[in-house]
């Protein structure tokens, strides 16, 4: 039990378009996702913290304007990013956090590759 | 200063040995501790998870907490070659109810 997937796991695309990334939690509801990058030989920092039905909230030198978040329903989150530029090259992952438990455990995808040309 | 850690090794030890991995962390605050295994280009996945000072087993895999010392360890007994991957330590205060602070993650190389 307890998996996330994010679609797609690689993708290529060319400077200035965007890109979208989804993160499912397949066999639980997840009221609280959370959206990480991961540079190379980095570890994990967090981008935004995605609340169903409410607005993300964005760490501190996230931009909320480039890096889109939706989490329409209880399984699924999006991240988009917007006007997709190389520095935006990176690892970037979701965890899901299991509704309706006290104890704090996130569950992460298996990451999205993307590369900016 | 960094909130967490780690050193971010390479750490190369021989099959059958003990790894010994740790993290330290500034903020008396955080009550959760997290040890993930990452294989290279994979999402992490959950090896330990304990809130109290004291050590916490699971097969080969030993989670210790000092809180007084602020500094987690994480050992992994008879080292197998399937155990090279980036071992990554998070924490979490009840304060950011989850948001997990990360250490750098230390590359783990078993050679047979």
């Amino acid at each position: 039990g307890a998996v996330v997937s994010q679609h797609p796991s690689r993708v290529i695309c060319k400077s200035g378009t965007s890109v979208k990334i989804e993160c499912r939690s397949l066999d639980f509801q997840a009221t609280t996702m959370f959206w990480y990058r991961q540079f190379p030989k980095q570890s994990l920092m967090l981008m935004a913290t995605s609340n169903e039905g409410s607005k993300a909230t964005y760490e501190q030198g996230v931009e909320k304007d480039k890096f889109l978040i939706n989490h329409a329903s209880l399984t699924l989150s999006t991240l988009t990013v917007t006007s997709a530029h190389p520095e935006d090259s990176s690892f970037y992952i979701c965890s899901a956090r299991l509704a309706g438990v006290s104890y704090n455990e996130q569950f992460f995808g298996p990451g999205t590759r993307l590369t900016v040309l | 200063q960094k909130e967490v850690e780690q050193d971010p090794g390479p750490l190369s030890v021989p099959e059958g040995a003990i790894v010994s991995l740790n993290c330290t962390y500034s903020n008396s605050a955080f009550q959760y501790f997290m040890w993930y295994r990452q294989y290279s280009r994979k999402g992490p996945e959950l090896l330990m998870y304990t809130y109290s000072s004291g050590n916490k087993e699971d097969g080969r895999f030993t989670a210790q907490v000092d809180k007084s010392s602020k500094y987690i360890s994480l050992f992994i007994r008879d080292s197998q070659p399937s155990d090279s991957a980036t071992y990554l330590c998070a924490i979490a205060s009840t304060d950011s109810w989850g948001k997990f602070q990360f250490g750098a993650g230390t590359q783990v190389v078993v050679t047979p």
